[in-house]
């Protein structure tokens, strides 16, 4: 089945405790991002990938690191985390352009 | 910098009747448009994509949307609802690029379509 799988799903973490979330897909697709979703503010872009070892910068990028070190996983790294980025968080994918393929979304709480 | 605007944050329907969700952008150079439906409590799935060619594009689930370069909007509709389309739906941007692509999206901020019996 073709999916984009993250984890974890819920994480409730302090400030300024690293953490990681991690994307994976299975359709050996180039392209992949971030996104996060807050109320009111519709979903905002964080980071994409338009292929191994490319990365660039979205609309809210601060706070946050990448890496795309394999096809398949694009990890977001939060190396100091702060309530403002309490957040609901989604990875997507597609084979070229306009994301098609979203993952569950990461629920993330930092106190 | 490229920009969307979904004019209703919210738009009360009732079943069977038609429905038009108002998405207008701003950009200075050519854009790819795009809808997502997101369900409750799950992630976002692609209705439709506007990249070139005719302006009304058709997309899943009996939704489509008419590109209209001169108004710079991109509005959906569909022209009877069912009470399972309620759901938020958000108009994306994207500045056209070679090779018919571009990664970078700008997402409006949702409006919550509720579809009443």
């Amino acid at each position: 089945e073709a999916q984009v799988t993250q984890n974890p799903r819920y994480l409730i973490t302090v400030t300024g405790k690293k953490l990681t979330v991690t994307c994976s897909q299975n359709m050996n697709h180039e392209y992949m991002s971030w996104y996060r979703q807050d109320p009111g503010l519709g979903l905002r872009q964080i980071y994409y990938s338009m292929n191994v070892e490319v990365t660039d910068k979205g609309d809210v990028p601060e706070g946050y690191k990448v890496s795309r070190k394999e096809k398949r996983n694009f990890p977001l790294i939060l190396e100091s985390p702060s309530p403002n980025q309490t957040s609901l968080y989604f990875c997507a994918s597609s084979p070229r352009g306009a994301p098609q393929y979203f993952g569950p979304g990461t629920r993330l709480t930092v106190l | 910098a490229q920009s969307v605007t979904q004019l209703d944050s919210q738009v009360p329907v009732f079943e069977e009747a038609p429905v038009e969700l108002r998405c207008n952008y701003s950009s200075s150079v050519s854009v790819y448009l795009f809808w997502y439906v997101q369900y409750p409590n799950q992630g976002l799935q692609l209705l439709l994509k506007y990249l070139s060619g005719s302006t009304l594009v058709k997309g899943i689930n009996g939704f489509e949307a008419e590109f209209n370069k001169s108004q710079t909007s991109f509005h959906l509709r569909k022209p009877s609802v069912h009470i399972s389309d309620t759901a938020e739906y958000f108009c994306a941007v994207s500045e056209g690029g070679s090779g018919g692509s571009n990664y970078k999206l700008t997402f409006g901020k949702g409006t919550l379509l509720t579809v009443n019996p």
